[in-house]
């Protein structure tokens, strides 16, 4: 499985942008760039998805580079209810196939 | 509409000793998949279920079998409990034809002494 390489944790102020970065420079071109996040003492939640072209949801924006060697996570205005673990996820093409989660980057919110 | 569901919540058991863990999916979904998340760490693929038949299998001795039954559902079964085995079980079902989104449960913790 192709790996992905986060920053350990981050920190920003509420209402305030986010962009969360993930490199992922073995990526595959069969590989979807997948986000999910987990919030204290729940399971984790999917949050967007993409292959080439920049996607927008009611959750987040993902941004990949032009080369697809890296993304970034984008929340508009973050909340104290956005502080979760975020992991960026390569997942191959085919029905089912398995998350292989890292460490994820810790994203704390200030109020 | 109920999301994943998972018992129990929290279970104690003793090294040696046998565990089932259960998983209903989400309404709709035909796929179950099952994940290890020690603490301070991302979770970790244990096996996958489709139509009844384990489909995709990660890198865990064969104490770790599961099942799933014809409404979906599925079991986790491990077998000579170690310490290690100490974790969060977590269960996640989607649908196969739109596989890009895992629905997770709340988790089961276990915890072994």
């Amino acid at each position: 499985d192709a790996k992905t390489t986060q920053p350990n944790s981050m920190e920003s102020n509420e209402e305030e942008p986010v962009h969360l970065p993930c490199n992922h420079s073995t990526i595959s071109g069969t590989d979807y760039i997948h986000w999910y996040r987990q919030l204290p003492s729940q399971g984790p939640e999917y949050v967007i998805h993409g292959l080439t072209s920049n996607v927008n949801n009611r959750m987040a924006s993902l941004a990949i580079a032009e080369d697809r060697k890296s993304s970034t996570l984008i929340l508009h205005r973050a909340t104290l209810r956005d502080a979760a673990v975020y992991y960026c996820i390569l997942v191959s093409t085919g029905a089912n196939s398995k998350l292989t989660f890292g460490k994820g980057i810790t994203l704390s919110v200030r109020p | 509409d109920a999301g994943v569901t998972q018992s129990p919540t929290h279970l104690i058991k003793t090294r040696g000793q046998q565990v089932t863990l259960r998983c209903s999916p989400k309404s709709g979904h035909d796929t179950v998949s099952w994940y290890q998340q020690a603490l301070g760490q991302g979770p970790q693929f244990i096996f996958q279920y489709y139509e009844e038949e384990e489909r995709q299998r990660g890198n865990f001795p064969d104490r770790f079998s599961g099942h799933q039954f014809p409404n979906y559902s599925s079991e986790l079964n491990v077998n000579a409990l170690l310490l290690g085995d100490s974790a969060l079980y977590l269960c996640a079902s989607s649908l196969a034809q739109a596989s890009y989104e895992q629905y997770f449960g709340p988790g089961t913790r276990l915890t072994v002494t």
